[in-house]
């Protein structure tokens, strides 16, 4: 059975940094793309970040370029998001998501973990 | 660039059908999507990937009861005999060049 398994979020000060993390299991996960989806309240879905299945390419939507990095750890099944500069707005709940056998649609999501941005 | 429209709400009754429309923006219009369903304090739910020609991929343990079918430049997502389960927001999602993964607004879907 195919799982995702988010954690790391919690409450950070603007300006702060922190980084969530994902661990998959019940697949071949080196080859397989992961990304990264968040929800603020009240808000819909919008994707943050991908990484390929090697690891070897990295995408930004524009409103997180330049301030997260993601990555992946493939010995170890877990991809990460590593979020700098945070803002109020960046506020949600952070999925990871996994490409199914068609790139960019994924086929599995995990439950999510709150990042909460706030003085 | 990829635009993916969905109406805000749906609602429709238990045992009934319903049918939730995803629109691509011009240019796109040949282009596949994903449904997913996402239930309150629940991670998404992958429902089926569905092509321009209305063949459609669906994830295990889908329902019979939702099915997919295009026409032009709309997606639409069918659910029939509607559960009570079934009460959940529901998105359209597709990728552009960059790459950069598009979502639909979503459409809140509620069982009466």
């Amino acid at each position: 059975e195919v799982q995702l398994l988010e954690s790391g979020g919690g409450l950070v000060q603007p300006g702060g940094s922190l980084t969530v993390s994902c661990t998959g299991s019940g697949f071949i996960f080196n080859n397989y793309g992961m990304s990264w989806v968040r929800q603020a309240p009240g808000k819909g879905l919008e994707w943050v970040s991908g990484v390929s299945a090697n690891g070897n390419w990295t995408h930004y939507a524009d409103s997180v370029k330049g301030r997260f990095t993601v990555s992946r750890d493939n010995s170890k099944n877990m991809v990460y998001l590593q979020m700098n500069g945070l803002r109020a707005d960046d506020t949600a709940v952070y999925y990871c998501a996994k490409d199914g056998p068609y790139l960019w649609y994924f086929d599995y999501w995990g439950r999510g973990t709150l990042v909460h941005v706030s003085s | 660039q990829l635009v993916l429209t969905q109406s805000p709400s749906a609602s429709a009754s238990l045992g009934a059908s319903v049918k939730l429309t995803c629109t691509l923006s011009s240019a796109h219009t040949y282009d596949a999507i994903a449904w997913h369903q996402h239930q309150p304090e629940r991670g998404p739910r992958y429902l089926m990937k569905l092509n321009s020609d209305g063949s459609h991929i669906k994830g295990g343990g889908i329902p019979d009861r939702f099915s997919g079918s295009s026409s032009g430049a709309e997606r639409y997502l069918t659910i029939s005999d509607l559960q009570s389960e079934d009460e959940a927001d529901y998105y359209c999602q597709s990728w552009d060049t960059g790459p950069q993964v598009i979502f639909g607004g979503g459409t809140k879907l509620t069982v009466l």
